[in-house]
């Protein structure tokens, strides 16, 4: 059974550094399009970065340059480590599989983390 | 950037009416396009993919259909467990990638 199960999220300030885990199971990271999608309180869905299985990854603008996604393969686990961060960061992450058809819409997710960036 | 347009933003039903969806598009994605639903609390899960299959489990009351820049959910005879927000997504444009701001599924 695909399992996705996010965790390290919490109050920060403004400025300051976090890094959130998605731990799966039933399937292999190492081999799969990770994603981070968030979802600011009472808004919609953003989505932020992935990690391609062959290790490159991308950003949403937004995040670009702050936010760095990662991977352990022995773990099977996705970190995003997120830096500088802004009253407009807090949101739910959820980690998001890309589908295993190759298109790009997401066939599994995680429970979510709620990261809040407040003084 | 294709901004993705979901209207209304609200719908009322009553348990075992029919509930129609819209997700509009800002240019064409074909038939690159998912939902999902969503419920307090919860994750998202896919629904559809490529604008009309259903996936993996969906209950057939569930339909989508459209192409380009128009989209519908359907959803025959709601159930009390399909009272949710129901967000479309665009994946045409890879790597940016776009949410409608979602329609949200409340009993009348």
């Amino acid at each position: 059974e695909v399992q996705l199960v996010e965790s390290g999220g919490g109050l920060i300030q403004p400025g300051g550094s976090l890094r959130v885990s998605c731990a799966a199971s039933g399937f292999s990271v190492s081999t799969n399009y990770m994603n981070w999608v968030r979802q600011a309180p009472g808004k919609g869905l953003e989505w932020v970065s992935v990690i391609y299985a062959g290790g490159g990854t991308n950003y949403a603008d937004s995040v670009k340059g702050r936010f760095t996604i990662f991977r352990d393969n022995s773990r099977n686990t996705v970190y995003l480590q997120m830096n500088s961060l802004r009253t407009e960061d807090t949101a739910v992450y959820y980690c998001a599989r890309r589908s295993s058809s190759g298109w790009y819409y997401f066939d599994f997710w995680g429970q979510g983390t709620l990261v809040t960036v407040s003084s | 950037e294709i901004v993705m347009t979901q209207s209304p933003a609200t719908l009322s039903v009553s348990p075992g009416e029919g509930a129609t969806l819209s997700c509009r598009a800002s240019q064409s994605v074909s038939s690159n396009l998912a939902w999902y639903q969503q419920k307090p609390g919860q994750a998202p899960r896919l629904l559809i993919y490529g604008a009309s299959t259903r996936a993996t489990g969906i209950p057939a009351r569930f339909s989508g259909s459209g192409s380009g820049t128009e989209f519908t959910l359907a959803i025959s005879s709601l159930q009390s467990e399909d009272f949710a927000v129901y967000y479309c997504q665009q994946y045409n444009n890879w790597p940016s990638l776009t949410f409608g701001g979602g329609t949200k599924v409340e009993i009348k």
